[in-house]
């Protein structure tokens, strides 16, 4: 069975563009979460997305936004970019909507603003 | 709020021995779940091994064990018969109770196993 994929793998903009960035989990996972991983730290939290719901949101300015599909693949935006997000932006796929035992991670984006 | 900390330097480990990476943390949820994850330089998260804050008994998962300690916060993970394709950043997580699935990650440990 496919991972969670994502695409692109790797992205240059600049400042004050828009990007969005996709994510499909693992079959049967319905829920879908975002992190940022900005070099030499751990993830951040940024949003879960749970039969297309917002479950949670991080600590993240109004300029990030996510959605997600009824085929529960999501997409994460960013708009008025700023240097700061430049990161690996990770997508983690899970089948419940809370407390789960596994979350699995895909390959990343990563974003490099200029 | 949910606070993991990994203090240790980058390590250095010899091929075949045992290594055990740090990670305490602090919550005030009575349930949540702990997590450790591999991140080679390719960026990807692999996940390998979870335990819960209700399980008796220690998390294992081949050569991945976790030692918890719940009156000291404490879940450290050990990896036995260290691999060269063991070398990678490590990462300690914990869920709370928040009603999601929310992670909030340590600042990760640094392991290079040598030949």
């Amino acid at each position: 069975d496919a991972g969670v994929t994502q695409s692109p793998t790797h992205l240059i903009k600049t400042r004050g563009q828009q990007v969005t960035l996709r994510c499909s989990p693992i079959s049967g996972h319905k829920s879908v979460s975002w992190y940022q991983q900005v070099l030499g730290q751990g993830p951040q939290f940024i949003f879960q997305y749970y039969e297309k719901e917002e479950r949670g949101r991080g600590n993240f300015p109004d300029r990030f936004s996510a959605r997600q599909f009824p085929n529960y693949s999501s997409e994460l935006n960013v708009n008025a970019l700023l240097l700061g997000d430049s990161a690996l932006y990770l997508c983690a796929s899970s089948f419940m909507a809370r407390d789960s035992y596994e979350q699995y991670f895909g390959p990343g984006t990563r974003l490099t603003v200029t | 709020a949910q606070k993991i900390t990994q203090t240790q330097p980058g390590m250095f480990v010899q091929e075949k021995e045992a290594v055990t990476l740090d990670c305490t943390y602090d919550t005030s949820d009575q349930s949540y779940g702990l997590f450790w994850y591999k991140q080679p330089s390719s960026g990807e998260m692999i996940f390998l091994i979870y335990q819960g804050s209700y399980d008796e008994q220690n998390a294992t998962e081949g050569r991945y064990s976790l030692n918890f300690q719940k009156a000291r916060k404490s879940a450290n993970l050990v990896i036995s018969a260290s691999q060269l394709g063991d070398s990678a950043m490590y990462f300690c997580a914990m869920r709370g109770f928040y009603g999601n699935n929310r992670l909030a990650f340590g600042k990760g440990n640094q392991v290079v196993v040598i030949p």
